[in-house]
């Protein structure tokens, strides 16, 4: 089947401890993006990679990093200076960037305890 | 700065009645507008609207674009409980291709 997968579903960590989130998809898409979705909120964009080896800061990126080494993968790293890192994270995939519709992942809900 | 408002944000109606879902926008160099339904997990894709006046049409559900006064409508007719979820909206900034989402329509359908 093709799609987008992220893993795991629930994630529960220690204040302190980073964590990587994993986004893999199988449709060939070149463009991929991480979103953060607060209760009440729309999805704010974290980090977009357009092509493999490259990546771009969305509006925020502070306290986050990605790698793209692979087409197929957009790991995302919530790291110990995210100030508030409980949250729904979203990934989706665009055959390219532009006017291509972007498909999302099912998400990943992180708790910080 | 880049602005999408969509209202009402919560909404409550009965099965069979018909709903309009507004979302007005300020976005740099504007490309089109997406529409997105969100139950718990993953928005699911609805719309693409990129040219203004043309309706798009996908079974009970409908969407149309002004680019001239910069709002989209999204119409569900005869409304269904599986219609509950949250509808969002997302037009397309231009040269950096990102997606600028609001804060979303909450629908609740009664039975």
């Amino acid at each position: 089947d093709g799609g987008i997968t992220q893993s795991p579903k629930y994630l529960f960590r220690k204040e302190g401890q980073n964590v990587t989130l994993s986004c893999e998809q199988n449709l060939n898409h070149d463009a991929m993006y991480w979103y953060r979705q607060d209760p009440g909120q729309g999805l704010r964009l974290i980090y977009y990679s357009q092509i493999v080896n490259d990546f771009q800061k969305g509006d925020i990126a502070e306290g986050y990093s990605v790698s793209r080494e692979k087409k197929e993968s957009f790991p995302l790293t919530v790291t110990s200076a995210q100030k508030n890192p409980t949250a729904f994270y979203l990934c989706a995939s665009s055959i390219s960037g532009g006017l291509d519709t972007q498909y999302f992942g099912p998400g990943t809900r992180l708790t910080v305890l | 700065e880049d602005k999408v408002v969509q209202s009402p944000l919560s909404l409550v109606v009965h099965e069979g009645d018909t709903v309009t879902l507004n979302c007005s926008y300020e976005v740099t160099n504007f490309r089109s507008l997406l529409w997105y339904k969100q139950e718990k997990k993953a928005p699911t894709f609805l719309f693409m609207l990129t040219s203004s006046g043309i309706e798009k049409k996908s079974g009970r559900l409908s969407s149309i674009l002004d680019k001239k006064e910069l709002f989209s409508i999204l119409n569900i007719t005869a409304t269904q409980t599986g219609d509950s979820a949250v509808y969002l909206c997302a037009p397309t900034q231009g040269g950096s291709e990102k997606l600028v989402f609001g804060k979303g329509t909450k629908l609740t359908v009664n039975p």
